[in-house]
């Protein structure tokens, strides 16, 4: 099975400052790699797929990088509500998930 | 509009079994993979199986081997979860999700099981 890590755990940040979330697998999952926002009391939602590419409707503001076993997700100007848990999934090998970061208010 | 409508909650106790449905709307039934995820309170997301709406065709993360069983019925386009031998840390939020890492994707509601004895 493939084991996927994020870092950090927890990421404070200011409304209208970037955050970088990080997302490890422990072989290479290619770019089979989707990024999911969920809020509290909700379904997680799609907001990259491809490692890189935004799904319907996501904003500008969300982009993802990597390949392999290294991925980011960047919120480039934060706004309130992109305070939330973020997930990785690998989908490479069946699925995976990562661990989540919790993306808080400084 | 594409809906994946989930079944209620459930209280079960341990040892017993629980099988939790999802009733899809909105496109071809068959045309695509459905998957069940869940997440126990205040932790993660963990991938639970998978089927193949299409041909039946089903794969179950090693951990729940054995006591998970997805189905589908066709003509009702509704997908379903068996979970047995439930222990209380199987005392989670259990989702039903389409196609989840593709853009077409959608997660239903959730279902939340609560196992007590």
């Amino acid at each position: 099975e493939i084991v996927m890590t994020q870092s950090p755990a927890t990421l404070s940040v200011s409304p209208g400052e970037r955050a970088t979330l990080s997302c490890r697998a422990s072989q290479s999952v290619s770019s089979n790699l989707a990024w999911y926002q969920q809020k509290p009391g909700q379904a997680p939602r799609l907001l990259i797929y491809g490692a890189s590419t935004r799904a319907t409707g996501i904003p500008a503001r969300f982009s993802g990088s990597g390949s392999g076993t290294e991925f980011t997700l960047t919120i480039s100007s934060l706004q309130s509500e992109d305070f939330a848990v973020y997930y990785c999934q690998q989908y490479n090998d069946w699925l995976t998930f990562g661990g989540g970061t919790k993306v808080e208010i400084k | 509009q594409v809906q994946l409508v989930q079944s209620g909650a459930e209280v079960k106790k341990p040892g017993a079994s629980v099988k939790v449905s999802c009733k899809a709307s909105g496109y071809t039934f068959t045309s695509s993979t459905m998957h069940w995820v869940r997440q126990a309170p205040g932790q993660g997301l963990e991938w639970m199986g998978w089927i193949n709406a299409g041909n039946g065709d089903t794969k179950y993360s090693q951990k729940f081997q054995g006591r998970v069983t997805v189905t589908t019925d066709s003509s009702a386009s509704t997908a379903s979860m068996e979970l047995s031998s439930l222990r209380c840390e199987d005392t989670a939020v259990y989702y039903c999700a389409r196609d989840p890492y593709y853009p077409t994707g959608v997660w239903g509601q959730g279902t939340l099981v609560t196992v007590s004895s």
